[in-house]
């Protein structure tokens, strides 16, 4: 079967850098997506990865290693208003997207 | 603004009853779908539309319709509602285009809650 994992919730401290994880097993690969959503709100495009290597966007990263089914989203200076879940959706042979359950993260002072 | 719209943002239903779900965007993407967020799990897709006048079933589409009349509006319908169906539903869309970043503009969601 298909499957995304990535860890529930993280904690971090503003200021700092946190690194979310998510590992993949799908049927093809074509992408991977970081979605942002605060809580009560739509999800939000963040990053896009198909080749291995890290792409960077301000404060987020993002990177991929597809030979080990993996990839992270790195947030840089924390701020409070990071406090979200994030999610990893992996787009399959079909260009269907498979979607990890999300990973809450907490940001405190 | 353009975006995506979804109506309504909450209701309360007694199962049994039919409910439909709307949702229009002024983008004109090609593709729309309709997921379903459950606690714990990933967005699963509902029913899906790759450009008007045509509609396929996603990864959970028993007990819901769609139909996709012209290219802005996308409805979800739940012909007899069951408790099982609580959930908080979302429309997206995208431009369509198999291969590159296919990427989802969502609107806010729609809060259903079946008695």
């Amino acid at each position: 079967g298909q499957n995304i994992d990535q860890p529930t919730e993280m904690t971090a401290t503003e200021g700092a850098i946190v690194q979310i994880n998510c590992t993949y097993q799908t049927s093809g690969f074509n992408g991977l997506f970081w979605y942002q959503q605060h809580a009560g709100e739509a999800p939000t495009f963040l990053s896009y990865n198909v080749l291995d290597g890290l792409e960077e966007k301000g404060r987020f990263s993002s990177f991929l290693s597809r030979s080990k089914g993996y990839s992270y989203l790195l947030l840089k200076e924390l701020q409070m208003k990071d406090s979200a879940s994030y999610l990893c959706a992996v787009a399959d042979s079909n260009y269907q997207l498979i979607w990890g359950a999300g990973t809450k993260l907490i940001i405190k002072p | 603004i353009a975006g995506i719209t979804q109506a309504p943002t909450s209701q309360i239903l007694a199962a049994g009853r039919r409910m439909t779900l709307r949702c229009t965007q002024d983008m004109r993407h090609n593709a729309m779908y309709w997921y379903r967020q459950d606690l714990g799990l990933g967005l699963r897709l509902i029913h899906y539309s790759n450009t008007a006048g045509t509609t396929g079933k996603g990864e959970v589409p028993d007990g819901y319709s769609v139909s996709r009349a012209n290219t802005d509006d996308f409805p979800l319908t739940l012909a007899s509602a069951v408790p099982s169906q609580t959930s908080v539903y979302f429309c997206a869309s995208s431009q369509g285009s198999p291969g590159g970043a296919n990427v989802l503009t969502f609107g806010a969601g729609s809060r259903l809650t079946v008695l």
